[in-house]
């Protein structure tokens, strides 16, 4: 199976900063991968897909990068409404599907 | 709007079983291909099963192999997830999520419902 691993696991940021969050897959995984946004008691909302597309509707501050097995979500600009957790997901295998293990990002 | 609801969560013995629903509405359900992810208290989320947007193509994630039943009804905009022999494990918050063609990724989520397994 294909392994996720997020880093950090906590990010403490303050409004503006720029924040850069990575995942690495244990094999390559072209560019199937996606990232989520979850606010807690929420459902998790998609940003990104196919590892640097934006979802429609999503602030443009939010951008990935990325193939193969290292993939990076960058926020530009952090705002008040980004503190979060954020999961990537893996999609190159259709057998199973793969989350990374989240990255809270805190206020500072 | 685009919607997808869940039930059927609630407590239930070890060992015992449970079928939850996911409605959707607002988009074509036949369209889409559909999956249940869960996600236990405090912690990530965990891929579960998938189904194709016909039903003919079913995968399990092998911790619940053998005990979980996925099927959907495109005539009635539902999916289901039958859990049998359930363990305290099992225990989570089970969204189901739609897979868009133009996404290839989970691009819609239902609200979740609670599933706690104990005695």
């Amino acid at each position: 199976d294909i392994q996720m691993t997020q880093s950090p696991s906590t990010l403490s940021a303050s409004v503006g900063d720029r924040v850069t969050i990575t995942c690495r897959a244990s094999q390559s995984i072209s560019s199937w991968l996606a990232w989520y946004q979850q606010k807690p008691g929420k459902a998790p909302k998609l940003l990104i897909y196919k590892a640097s597309s934006l979802e429609s509707g999503v602030p443009s501050r939010f951008s990935g990068s990325g193939s193969g097995t290292e993939f990076t979500l960058t926020i530009s600009s952090l705002q008040p409404d980004d503190f979060a957790t954020y999961y990537c997901q893996q999609y190159n295998s259709y057998l199973t599907w793969t989350f990374g293990q989240g990255t809270k990002v805190e206020i500072k | 709007q685009v919607q997808l609801v869940e039930s059927g969560g609630g407590l239930v013995k070890p060992g015992g079983s449970l079928r939850l629903s996911c409605a959707a509405s607002g988009f074509t359900f036949s369209d889409y291909y559909m999956s249940w992810i869960r996600q236990a208290p405090g912690k990530g989320l965990e891929w579960v099963s998938y189904i194709s947007s016909s039903g003919s193509t079913i995968y399990y994630a092998d911790s619940v192999k053998g005990r979980f039943t996925i099927s959907r009804d495109n005539a009635k905009n539902s999916l289901y997830l039958q859990m049998n022999s359930l363990r305290a494990e099992d225990t989570a918050v089970y969204y189901c999520a739609g897979v868009a063609a133009a996404t290839d990724a989970f691009d819609i989520w239902g609200q979740g419902t609670m599933v706690t397994v104990s005695s």
